[in-house]
């Protein structure tokens, strides 16, 4: 058990809609990563935040957003979804703010757009 | 430009017999290196870290990495595989933002 906790495990919807996944990480850490799994594209970054603030952005795209609420943790708004968008999305946190340090996973969300 | 490249996409070894995993890294500077294992349906889980010093790094479940600058390389080896080692085992490296290789899946046969 990595300490990083992930809600929902998984999550059915249709193209169009919008769905929140959510992420608590690890007591101390102050850092949350958002990370896309899917067979075509791997494991690609989206978006870390840091205490709060926005810290590096990756691949995400516009219809995506997250955010860091003050105790921590985090949240990943997907909307207006495609079928392309089904893959697993993992929430990773470190104490790290700037450079990399261990990042320790969460068990992920398995999102399927139908 | 910043790469990961892990060249083998699938390997199968027999139970008891060691294992190399490749991974090779393009970067403007010596990265910190990273080796994740993900079982099915699990998250990743770190098996070890390079950050400087002693080039060989002692991980979890018995794996070991060395890392070689010349070669840019960072190899993870186990003397002797168990049937549970069978997962998908990624390298990582970065500086500022973690690049993830494409993942290795590693079938064990009894």
């Amino acid at each position: 058990d990595s300490g990083v906790t992930q809600t929902p495990k998984h999550l059915i919807t249709a193209t169009g809609q919008r769905v929140t996944l959510r992420c608590s990480p690890r007591s101390g850490d102050l850092s949350v990563y958002w990370y896309q799994q899917s067979l075509d594209q791997g494991l690609q970054f989206l978006i870390q935040y840091y205490n709060g603030e926005e810290r590096a952005k990756g691949n995400i795209l516009e219809r995506f957003s997250a955010q860091q609420f003050p105790d921590l943790h985090s949240e990943l708004n997907l909307s207006s979804l495609e079928l392309g968008d089904s893959a697993l999305y993992f929430c990773a946190s470190s104490q790290a703010a700037g450079e990399v340090d261990t990042q320790y996973f969460g068990p992920g969300t398995r999102l399927t757009v139908l | 430009a910043q790469s990961v490249t892990q060249p083998d996409i699938h390997i199968t070894v027999s139970e008891g017999a060691s294992l190399e995993l490749r991974c090779n890294y393009s970067y403007g500077a010596t990265p910190y290196l990273f080796w994740y294992v993900q079982s099915p349906g699990q998250g990743l889980q770190l098996l070890l870290k390079y950050f400087s010093g002693d080039t060989l790094v002692q991980g979890i479940k018995g794996f070991e990495a060395e890392f070689k600058r010349s070669q840019s390389s960072f190899n993870l080896r186990k003397p002797s595989v168990h049937w549970s080692d069978a997962a998908e085992y990624f390298c990582a490296v970065g500086l500022r933002d973690m690049r993830f290789g494409a993942g290795t899946r590693l079938t064990v046969k009894p």
